[in-house]
């Protein structure tokens, strides 16, 4: 089955400066990979996603990169601002069945951004 | 936030008693899922269901069981068997949503059980 790794576990940003989170994946085809937030006590929510057609999404201040030949994707959080802080995970999916997807979450990296 | 509701937010069960968490849905939503979280292992994977009457393990489903007679709801039994039982629970569904760029398969969280055995 898929495995996915996540780097790193915990994370300190200055406010202002950027956030890079990256993920590998083992299953060549996975081809949908979102990124989900959680903050403290709250439920994850999809923050962004790519699926393996794209190379690259942005969406305001949260951009998300796939490599597929060497299996790894980025989340990339440019000008952090205190809000930023929270859980976040990535997922990558290996089984399409009927449109909706098995996703295999990462473990999670705990961003804090340091006002 | 409405949508997927999970009860009871916090549920205390003795060792070798059996418990039933809830999960109901009013999104329409046919597919659903239901994850266990544990500090540093993220979110893994217990059971799914793609369509009512039909579900499928996860990674992690022994000590566990399931059933989807309706679509909004998805109940999850922690059984005697489950070994590690304290944990906090999610439950997501999911829907495709066709946008500009392709299709996106988001799933909808629940607010969790957290679960203790003691």
């Amino acid at each position: 089955g898929e495995n996915v790794e996540q780097h790193p576990s915990t994370l300190s940003v200055q406010e202002g400066d950027s956030a890079v989170i990256k993920c590998t994946y083992s299953d060549s085809a996975s081809n949908y990979f979102p990124w989900y937030k959680q903050e403290l006590g709250k439920r994850p929510q999809l923050i962004i996603d790519i699926r393996s057609n794209v190379g690259e999404k942005k969406d305001q201040r949260i951009a998300v990169t796939l490599n597929k030949t060497a299996k790894h994707f980025s989340l990339h959080i440019t000008e952090t601002q205190p809000e930023d802080s929270a859980v976040y995970f990535c997922a990558a999916s290996s089984q399409p069945y009927f449109g909706n997807e098995k996703l295999t979450f990462g473990t999670g990296t705990r961003l804090t951004i340091i006002p | 936030d409405g949508g997927i509701t999970q009860s009871p937010k916090y549920l205390f069960r003795k060792e070798g008693q059996n418990v039933t968490l809830s999960c109901e849905q009013n999104l329409n939503h046919d597919a659903m899922y239901w994850y266990r979280q544990d500090p540093g292992q993220g979110l893994r994977l217990i059971y799914y269901s793609q369509i009512v009457n039909d579900f499928q393990k996860g990674d992690i489903a022994e000590g566990y069981s399931v059933s989807r007679e309706k679509k909004e709801s998805f109940p999850l039994t922690v059984t005697s068997a489950q070994k590690n039982p304290t944990a906090f629970y999610l439950c997501a569904s999911s829907i495709v949503v066709g946008l500009a760029g392709g299709l996106s398969y988001e799933q909808f969280f629940g607010p969790g059980t957290r679960l203790t055995v003691l």
